[in-house]
């Protein structure tokens, strides 16, 4: 298994412009989750899902756009980038049943600098 | 809300020390606690987990014991390596798997291990 993969690793773009973080999970897992890391500061939830088709918002989800078409991947879209969206973003999914407390499989992250 | 409050790094021990991080946290319902851990350019990796009080959650010689009268999940390991150098996060959640609100992050602890 690769576990959860994120592309691109890095990436710089200019205020305005837009992107799409690629996140895809081999594991089967129902629930699939993006945060976004900034220096000195843990991780803050921008936006998750509970399955195919089905997605909400989290801490921090102004700017950023989801979608959930299949069980395995997880893009996330910035439509107007800003330099307030420089950060490195995480991918993250984990498999939830009833009454179950299961870990969350971290992809490696992508840097992304808005300048 | 929910909230995790951890120790203000770097953390500087020389190999061979004993370790304690501090983490203490605000949850509204009966929280999961977990221990992340980000070596450098990678991803979170769980580290460890505890979901009820006084359970103790272990792994690679590190412990840390949940403590619900006093809302404590201490990270503590009785000899560091140069190995363990990384950043560390204390995080919660209230809901099975994470769950569909994701994970509350502290801001993490970067301990450096000097040979």
């Amino acid at each position: 298994n690769a576990g959860v993969t994120q592309t691109p690793k890095f990436r710089i773009l200019k205020i305005g412009q837009s992107m799409t973080l690629q996140c895809t999970q081999d594991m089967n897992h129902n629930y699939m989750y993006w945060y976004r890391q900034d220096p000195g500061m843990g991780l803050k939830l921008i936006y998750y899902s509970v399955g195919a088709g089905i997605t909400d918002k989290g801490e921090v989800p102004n700017g950023y756009n989801v979608s959930r078409s299949t069980t395995e991947d997880f893009p996330l879209r910035l439509e107007l980038a800003a330099p307030s969206q420089t950060s490195v973003y995480f991918c993250a999914s984990s498999y939830s049943a009833s009454g179950s407390v299961n870990e969350q499989f971290f992809g490696p992250g992508t840097r992304l600098t808005v300048l | 809300g929910n909230s995790v409050t951890q120790m203000e790094g770097p953390v500087t021990l020389s190999e061979e020390a004993f370790l304690t991080i501090n983490c203490t946290y605000t949850a509204t319902g009966y929280p999961s606690l977990f221990w992340y851990v980000q070596y450098p350019g990678e991803g979170l990796q769980l580290l460890l987990k505890a979901t009820k009080a006084d359970d103790k959650g272990s792994n690679k010689g590190f412990e840390a014991t949940y403590r619900k009268e006093t809302t404590s999940f201490h990270l503590e390991k009785g000899s560091v390596q140069v190995s363990d150098s990384a950043v560390y996060f204390c995080a919660l959640s209230d809901t099975p798997g994470g769950g569909a609100d994701g994970l509350t992050f502290g801001k993490g602890t970067h301990l450096i291990i000097q040979p």
